[in-house]
């Protein structure tokens, strides 16, 4: 079955440590997203990509970082300048890009945790 | 500015009855909306959408209804069973510039055996 795998399911970062979180999808979609989602609060977008080799920021981009080298892959990396990491990331995808009525594909999320 | 919310952050029904979720959007120009399901530790489903065309959708014990004139959603799930448990999110989709989607806060929903 096609999909989204997000990994690992639980991180742990130490102070002043770079992160990175996996995002694979076999769904051959083009536009991949990655939000944030802490309790009482809807998801928050931190970077969607529209094609390979090609990202932008969402609204709260500060402290992550992206890359997409492959359509399949959309990896996110939590720097130490993210001062509150704390929070449950979700990556999703879409088919295409610029057409507003497709629902979003999303993993099962990766529990982020500062030791 | 564009928000999209729900009325009811928690709502407990009884099994076998008929659950009701809301939602209110502000952005007039949304033209497509969709309701998620999230199950604890998991990543949203989409359960049903809805293009602004149209003021009802039907699926599989669900319905979805759309008032564009107060900008209100709402989820009606028939013979809620307790496999239903879980957070409801309704979203709004606009093209501003890019494909922007707007999430609610989530309703979750209790089913009591």
């Amino acid at each position: 079955d096609g999909g989204i795998t997000q990994s690992p399911k639980y991180l742990f970062r130490k102070e002043g440590q770079n992160v990175t979180l996996s995002c694979e999808q076999n769904l051959n979609h083009d536009a991949m997203y990655w939000y944030r989602q802490d309790p009482g609060q809807g998801l928050r977008l931190i970077y969607y990509s529209q094609i390979v080799n090609d990202f932008q920021k969402g609204d709260i981009a500060e402290g992550y970082s992206v890359s997409r080298e492959k359509k399949e892959s959309f990896p996110l990396t939590v720097t130490s300048a993210q001062k509150n990491p704390t929070a449950f990331y979700l990556c999703a995808s879409t088919p295409g890009w610029g057409r507003s009525n497709q629902p979003q594909h999303f993993g099962d999320g990766t529990r982020l945790s500062i030791l | 500015g564009e928000s999209v919310g729900l009325h009811l952050p928690t709502l407990s029904v009884q099994e076998g009855d008929n659950s009701i979720i809301n939602c209110a959007y502000s952005n007039s120009a949304s033209d497509y909306f969709i309701w998620y399901k999230q199950e604890s530790g998991k990543g949203p489903q989409f359960i049903i959408d809805i293009r602004s065309n149209m003021d009802k959708r039907q699926g599989q014990r669900v319905t979805v209804l759309l008032n564009k004139t107060v900008k209100h959603l709402s989820l009606q799930i028939a013979a809620t069973q307790p496999g239903d448990s879980a957070v409801y999110f309704c979203a709004e989709n606009s093209l501003r510039g890019y494909q922007k989607v707007t999430f609610g806060i989530g309703t979750k929903l209790q089913v009591i055996p």
